[in-house]
């Protein structure tokens, strides 16, 4: 079945540092891809998507590209703030498939210290 | 145009008794989506209802139910709780039929089962 892999945390960085979360994905057919964020005692919100090999999606600093030979959808993000410091979740679902649900990675915590 | 919304926030039960939470989907979306999350990991799907049916069902026991109302809004039911279903219970709203297939997240309501 479908599955998503996700590093995992805690990453601790300093603010204004470089960040970089892995994501993984076995999926069969082509996938849409998501980053989710969940802020401490929220719900999720969704960060970003891509939809088609080699898409960027973006949103507040944050950019993840589609990589369909790497089966891959790393987060990045240049200069990450204090306020960026969430837990964040990789995901996919089918493309054009109205029931096909989430699967979500475990997740990976960030803190970010100023 | 309004967020997805659920009640109640927190709810606390005991072992055997049955709970019921409800969820809003967003305006304009016809399809309602429960997931579990459990302490320090991703989210699991339940369930997913579309046009008042259930078309989609994770790995979990029928004590598990659902229902989807005219106006889309939704309902989770568990019977005869147990102290794994202690929980943050996500509802997901989406319109199904267009491209991006993007689901959004309630703030969730969060189950402890005693």
């Amino acid at each position: 079945g479908d599955s998503v892999t996700q590093m995992e945390g805690p990453v601790t960085l300093s603010e204004e540092a470089f960040l970089t979360i892995n994501c993984t994905y076995t999926a069969t057919g082509y996938p849409s891809l998501f980053w989710y964020v969940q802020y401490p005692g929220e719900g999720l919100q969704l960060l970003l998507k891509a939809t088609k090999a080699d898409d960027k999606g973006s949103n507040k600093g944050f950019e993840a590209t589609y990589r369909k030979e790497t089966t891959s959808f790393h987060l990045e993000k240049g200069s990450v703030n204090v306020s960026d410091s969430a837990v964040y979740f990789c995901a996919l679902s089918g493309r054009f498939s109205g029931n096909t649900p989430l699967v979500f990675g475990k997740g990976t915590r960030l803190s970010v210290i100023a | 145009e309004t967020g997805v919304t659920q009640s109640p926030t927190h709810l606390i039960k005991t072992r055997g008794q049955q709970v019921t939470l409800r969820c809003s989907s967003q305006s304009g979306h016809n399809t309602v989506s429960w997931y579990q999350q459990a302490l320090g990991q991703g989210p699991q799907f339940i369930f997913q209802y579309y046009r008042e049916e259930e078309n989609g069902r994770g790995n979990f026991p029928p004590r598990f139910s659902g229902l989807q109302f005219p106006n889309y809004s939704s309902e989770l039911n568990v019977n005869a709780l147990e102290l794994d279903d202690s929980a943050l219970y996500l509802c997901a709203s989406k319109q199904t039929g267009t491209v991006t297939d993007t689901q959004y997240f309630g703030p969730g309501t969060r189950l402890t089962v005693l």
